[in-house]
């Protein structure tokens, strides 16, 4: 059973230009959860999505940032007009549902950097 | 709000050298507390959890344990080995926000031969 993929593993961006990463969760896992990490901090949680749904985009930027999971393929998480603070370690999490009992599962991450 | 604190790195320590890991946290209710590994270049992996006080959480030689006295849950191992070298964090879930993992800032671990 493979594991949370993301992909690409290193992005690099000028300012301006758009990022998008990708997601794929572990075989049977219906939910996504999004954590960016600073340099040097911990993760901070972003947004959960399900099927379809936006769970809770709580910890997203309001701006230029956007996140979603369709029926089919993976999980996007998309930032658009990219500074160099958005440069960070993006990662991935997946879990069968979204209960407090259940183990989030992490991907190893999209290393972005903005020049 | 909630959150972790974890003590400040890198811990430095030699081959086969007692480890503690200092974590606290601060939430309402009752929590889950877990501790995840990152090694250099991956992602983060579950090393331990425990989901309600006094419980003990433990794999490969590290432990921790519950305490909600002292809201605490420090990590421990008796003795590290060089491929213990990582950044380890301590998270939070509570239940009122249960999808929703509050991070510790991390400690770096070097183990030296």
């Amino acid at each position: 059973n493979a594991g949370v993929m993301q992909n690409p593993r290193h992005l690099v961006r000028r300012r301006g230009q758009e990022a998008r990463l990708r997601c794929s969760p572990m075989k049977g896992h219906s939910h996504v959860y999004w954590y960016r990490q600073l340099p040097e901090e911990g993760l901070k949680f972003m947004v959960y999505l399900q099927k379809e749904n936006i769970i809770d985009e709580s910890g997203m930027p309001k701006e230029r940032f956007s996140a979603e999971f369709p029926k089919e393929g993976p999980s996007i998480l998309r930032i658009q007009q990219v500074v160099r603070g958005d440069s960070a370690a993006y990662f991935c999490a997946s879990s069968p549902g979204g209960a407090g009992t259940d183990t989030q599962y992490f991907g190893p991450g999209t290393r972005l950097t903005v020049l | 709000g909630d959150s972790v604190t974890q003590m400040e790195g890198p811990v430095t320590l030699s081959e086969e050298a007692f480890l503690t890991i200092n974590c606290t946290y601060t939430a309402t209710g009752y929590p889950s507390l877990f501790w995840y590994v990152q090694y250099p270049g991956e992602g983060l992996q579950l090393l331990l959890k425990a989901t309600k006080a006094d419980d003990k959480g433990s794999n490969k030689g590290f432990e921790a344990t519950y305490r909600k006295e002292t809201t605490s849950f420090h990590l421990e191992k008796g003795s590290v080995q060089v491929s213990d070298s990582a950044v380890y964090f301590c998270a939070l879930r509570n239940r009122d926000s249960s999808y929703k993992l509050i991070f510790g800032s991390g400690t770096r671990l070097l183990v030296r031969p």
